[in-house]
Protein backbone atom coordinates (compact mmCIF):
# COMPACT_ATOMS: atom_id res chain seq x y z
CA UNK A 1 0.00 0.00 0.00
CA UNK A 2 1.31 3.55 -0.42
CA UNK A 3 1.71 5.55 2.30
CA UNK A 4 1.13 9.19 2.34
CA UNK A 5 3.36 11.30 4.61
CA UNK A 6 3.14 15.36 5.62
CA UNK A 7 4.61 17.84 6.73
CA UNK A 8 4.34 19.76 8.79
CA UNK A 9 1.40 18.37 11.18
CA UNK A 10 0.74 22.04 11.98
CA UNK A 11 1.22 25.31 10.83
CA UNK A 12 0.49 29.05 11.97
CA UNK A 13 0.99 31.71 8.80
CA UNK A 14 0.09 35.17 9.05
CA UNK A 15 -2.74 36.66 7.03
CA UNK A 16 -1.31 37.57 3.69
CA UNK A 17 1.70 35.54 4.20
CA UNK A 18 2.15 32.19 1.91
CA UNK A 19 1.49 28.67 3.44
CA UNK A 20 3.59 25.66 2.31
CA UNK A 21 2.15 22.13 2.84
CA UNK A 22 4.61 19.10 1.89
CA UNK A 23 2.83 15.72 1.09
CA UNK A 24 5.16 12.59 0.64
CA UNK A 25 4.68 9.24 -1.23
CA UNK A 26 5.97 5.92 -0.40
CA UNK A 27 5.80 4.96 -3.81
CA UNK A 28 5.96 6.93 -7.26
CA UNK A 29 2.75 8.15 -8.07
CA UNK A 30 2.80 9.25 -11.44
CA UNK A 31 1.35 7.53 -14.26
CA UNK A 32 3.97 7.51 -17.28
CA UNK A 33 1.32 6.68 -19.48
CA UNK A 34 -0.21 9.88 -19.43
CA UNK A 35 2.55 11.74 -17.27
CA UNK A 36 -0.25 12.23 -14.95
CA UNK A 37 0.26 12.56 -10.88
CA UNK A 38 -2.51 10.87 -9.54
CA UNK A 39 -2.37 12.89 -5.85
CA UNK A 40 -5.54 15.21 -4.58
CA UNK A 41 -5.59 18.11 -2.12
CA UNK A 42 -8.18 18.76 0.02
CA UNK A 43 -9.67 21.39 2.68
CA UNK A 44 -11.77 20.37 5.54
CA UNK A 45 -12.88 23.19 8.06
CA UNK A 46 -14.50 21.97 11.41
CA UNK A 47 -17.72 20.28 11.24
CA UNK A 48 -17.53 20.29 7.59
CA UNK A 49 -16.84 17.19 5.24
CA UNK A 50 -13.68 17.73 2.58
CA UNK A 51 -13.39 19.60 0.08
CA UNK A 52 -11.33 18.77 -3.41
CA UNK A 53 -8.83 21.94 -4.13
CA UNK A 54 -6.74 20.12 -6.29
CA UNK A 55 -6.06 16.93 -8.65
CA UNK A 56 -3.39 15.88 -10.80
CA UNK A 57 -1.36 17.40 -8.52
CA UNK A 58 -1.18 20.83 -10.10
CA UNK A 59 -4.97 21.08 -11.57
CA UNK A 60 -7.31 23.71 -9.72
CA UNK A 61 -11.33 22.56 -9.07
CA UNK A 62 -13.43 24.90 -10.54
CA UNK A 63 -14.20 27.51 -8.39
CA UNK A 64 -11.04 26.98 -5.52
CA UNK A 65 -9.60 30.64 -6.24
CA UNK A 66 -6.48 30.71 -7.53
CA UNK A 67 -4.27 31.74 -4.30
CA UNK A 68 -4.42 27.84 -4.21
CA UNK A 69 -1.76 25.75 -5.75
CA UNK A 70 0.09 22.22 -5.93
CA UNK A 71 3.12 20.77 -7.51
CA UNK A 72 5.21 18.36 -7.34
CA UNK A 73 5.97 14.82 -9.45
CA UNK A 74 6.79 10.95 -8.77
CA UNK A 75 7.18 11.54 -4.58
CA UNK A 76 6.81 14.62 -3.34
CA UNK A 77 4.13 17.13 -3.58
CA UNK A 78 3.27 20.37 -2.08
CA UNK A 79 0.39 22.89 -1.78
CA UNK A 80 0.50 26.36 -1.82
CA UNK A 81 -1.32 29.23 -0.46
CA UNK A 82 -0.16 32.87 -2.18
CA UNK A 83 -1.41 35.22 0.48
CA UNK A 84 -3.37 33.61 3.63
CA UNK A 85 -6.74 34.97 4.00
CA UNK A 86 -8.91 34.02 7.28
CA UNK A 87 -11.02 31.51 5.50
CA UNK A 88 -8.14 29.34 4.57
CA UNK A 89 -7.93 28.09 8.17
CA UNK A 90 -8.55 24.47 8.08
CA UNK A 91 -6.80 20.96 7.98
CA UNK A 92 -5.40 19.92 4.43
CA UNK A 93 -5.13 16.25 3.39
CA UNK A 94 -3.22 15.13 0.63
CA UNK A 95 -4.69 11.93 -1.19
CA UNK A 96 -3.32 9.51 -3.84
CA UNK A 97 -5.09 7.38 -6.56
CA UNK A 98 -2.18 6.17 -8.29
CA UNK A 99 -3.67 2.36 -6.90
CA UNK A 100 -7.49 1.00 -6.70
CA UNK A 101 -6.52 1.29 -3.06
CA UNK A 102 -6.49 5.07 -2.12
CA UNK A 103 -4.66 6.67 0.86
CA UNK A 104 -4.44 10.04 2.56
CA UNK A 105 -2.13 12.02 4.02
CA UNK A 106 -2.37 12.58 8.55
CA UNK A 107 -3.43 15.82 7.37
CA UNK A 108 -2.21 19.62 8.27
CA UNK A 109 -4.03 21.93 10.31
CA UNK A 110 -3.22 25.43 9.35
CA UNK A 111 -4.04 28.19 11.84
CA UNK A 112 -3.68 32.23 11.62
CA UNK B 1 -27.84 20.35 -7.25
CA UNK B 2 -25.56 17.40 -7.01
CA UNK B 3 -25.90 15.42 -4.26
CA UNK B 4 -24.75 12.25 -1.76
CA UNK B 5 -26.98 11.77 1.21
CA UNK B 6 -25.68 9.48 3.90
CA UNK B 7 -28.03 7.22 6.07
CA UNK B 8 -28.26 4.33 7.77
CA UNK B 9 -25.65 4.54 10.87
CA UNK B 10 -26.05 4.39 14.84
CA UNK B 11 -24.98 2.37 17.61
CA UNK B 12 -24.23 -0.96 17.56
CA UNK B 13 -22.15 -3.41 19.82
CA UNK B 14 -18.93 -4.75 19.07
CA UNK B 15 -19.67 -8.44 16.79
CA UNK B 16 -23.02 -6.44 15.37
CA UNK B 17 -23.76 -5.58 11.77
CA UNK B 18 -24.95 -1.83 10.44
CA UNK B 19 -26.07 -1.36 6.43
CA UNK B 20 -25.29 2.27 5.40
CA UNK B 21 -26.93 3.66 2.28
CA UNK B 22 -26.29 6.46 -0.15
CA UNK B 23 -28.93 7.74 -1.67
CA UNK B 24 -27.23 10.14 -5.06
CA UNK B 25 -29.03 12.72 -7.05
CA UNK B 26 -28.34 15.90 -9.52
CA UNK B 27 -26.38 13.46 -12.02
CA UNK B 28 -25.94 10.20 -13.90
CA UNK B 29 -25.56 8.41 -10.91
CA UNK B 30 -24.18 5.03 -13.24
CA UNK B 31 -21.45 7.40 -14.85
CA UNK B 32 -19.51 7.58 -11.62
CA UNK B 33 -17.45 5.28 -9.53
CA UNK B 34 -17.81 5.83 -5.98
CA UNK B 35 -16.05 5.27 -2.28
CA UNK B 36 -16.82 5.16 1.33
CA UNK B 37 -14.49 7.43 3.41
CA UNK B 38 -14.29 7.18 7.36
CA UNK B 39 -13.53 9.71 9.92
CA UNK B 40 -12.91 8.51 13.26
CA UNK B 41 -13.53 11.46 15.84
CA UNK B 42 -10.87 13.86 16.15
CA UNK B 43 -8.67 11.72 13.40
CA UNK B 44 -8.09 12.17 9.61
CA UNK B 45 -9.53 10.83 6.59
CA UNK B 46 -9.11 6.85 5.68
CA UNK B 47 -10.31 5.30 2.20
CA UNK B 48 -12.65 2.03 2.89
CA UNK B 49 -13.77 0.75 -0.21
CA UNK B 50 -14.82 2.09 -3.80
CA UNK B 51 -16.68 0.46 -6.42
CA UNK B 52 -16.95 0.78 -10.51
CA UNK B 53 -19.44 2.50 -11.83
CA UNK B 54 -20.83 -0.82 -13.23
CA UNK B 55 -20.61 -2.19 -10.17
CA UNK B 56 -18.54 -4.83 -11.80
CA UNK B 57 -15.21 -4.26 -9.90
CA UNK B 58 -14.79 -3.55 -5.92
CA UNK B 59 -11.71 -2.51 -3.89
CA UNK B 60 -11.28 -2.24 0.00
CA UNK B 61 -9.14 -1.55 2.72
CA UNK B 62 -6.89 -3.87 4.52
CA UNK B 63 -8.77 -2.97 7.58
CA UNK B 64 -11.99 -3.85 6.46
CA UNK B 65 -11.37 -6.60 4.09
CA UNK B 66 -13.58 -9.32 4.92
CA UNK B 67 -16.05 -7.56 7.07
CA UNK B 68 -17.44 -4.72 4.64
CA UNK B 69 -19.38 -5.15 1.26
CA UNK B 70 -19.74 -2.20 -0.86
CA UNK B 71 -22.48 -2.42 -3.43
CA UNK B 72 -24.77 -0.32 -5.91
CA UNK B 73 -28.08 -0.36 -7.64
CA UNK B 74 -27.51 2.02 -10.83
CA UNK B 75 -31.56 1.69 -11.24
CA UNK B 76 -32.24 3.49 -7.75
CA UNK B 77 -29.31 5.71 -7.39
CA UNK B 78 -27.84 4.09 -4.39
CA UNK B 79 -25.05 3.37 -2.94
CA UNK B 80 -24.31 0.73 0.35
CA UNK B 81 -22.36 -0.39 2.64
CA UNK B 82 -22.40 -3.87 4.75
CA UNK B 83 -20.46 -3.41 7.63
CA UNK B 84 -19.97 -7.42 9.97
CA UNK B 85 -18.15 -8.34 12.56
CA UNK B 86 -17.83 -4.22 13.69
CA UNK B 87 -14.97 -3.15 15.85
CA UNK B 88 -14.70 -0.70 18.28
CA UNK B 89 -12.08 0.91 15.69
CA UNK B 90 -15.13 1.26 12.74
CA UNK B 91 -16.41 3.93 15.19
CA UNK B 92 -16.58 6.96 12.50
CA UNK B 93 -18.02 9.37 10.74
CA UNK B 94 -18.68 7.85 6.62
CA UNK B 95 -19.02 9.53 3.86
CA UNK B 96 -19.92 8.70 0.39
CA UNK B 97 -17.94 10.48 -1.91
CA UNK B 98 -17.89 10.52 -5.74
CA UNK B 99 -15.03 10.37 -7.59
CA UNK B 100 -14.67 12.40 -10.37
CA UNK B 101 -12.73 11.72 -14.25
CA UNK B 102 -9.00 11.63 -12.52
CA UNK B 103 -10.64 9.59 -9.86
CA UNK B 104 -10.25 12.40 -7.27
CA UNK B 105 -13.40 12.56 -4.81
CA UNK B 106 -15.15 15.45 -6.48
CA UNK B 107 -18.42 15.36 -4.37
CA UNK B 108 -19.01 14.47 -0.63
CA UNK B 109 -22.05 13.69 1.60
CA UNK B 110 -22.43 14.88 4.86
CA UNK B 111 -21.88 12.06 6.59
CA UNK B 112 -23.52 9.32 9.10
CA UNK B 113 -21.92 8.21 12.16
CA UNK B 114 -21.08 4.58 13.17
CA UNK B 115 -21.00 4.11 17.16
CA UNK B 116 -19.60 0.56 17.54
CA UNK B 117 -19.58 0.58 21.81
CA UNK B 118 -20.88 -2.08 24.40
Amino acid sequence: DIVMTQSPDSLAVSLGERATINCKSSQSVLNSFNNRNYLAWYQQKPGQPPKLLIYWASDRQSGVPDRFSGSGSGTDFSLTISSLQAEDVAVYYCQQFYSASSSFGQGTKLEI
Amino acid sequence: DVQLLESGGGLVQPGGSLSLSCAASGFTFSSYALSWVRQAPGKGLEWVSCISDSGHYTYDADSVKGRFTISRDNSKNTLSLQMNSLRAEDTALYYCVRHTGSAAFDVWGQGTMVTVSS
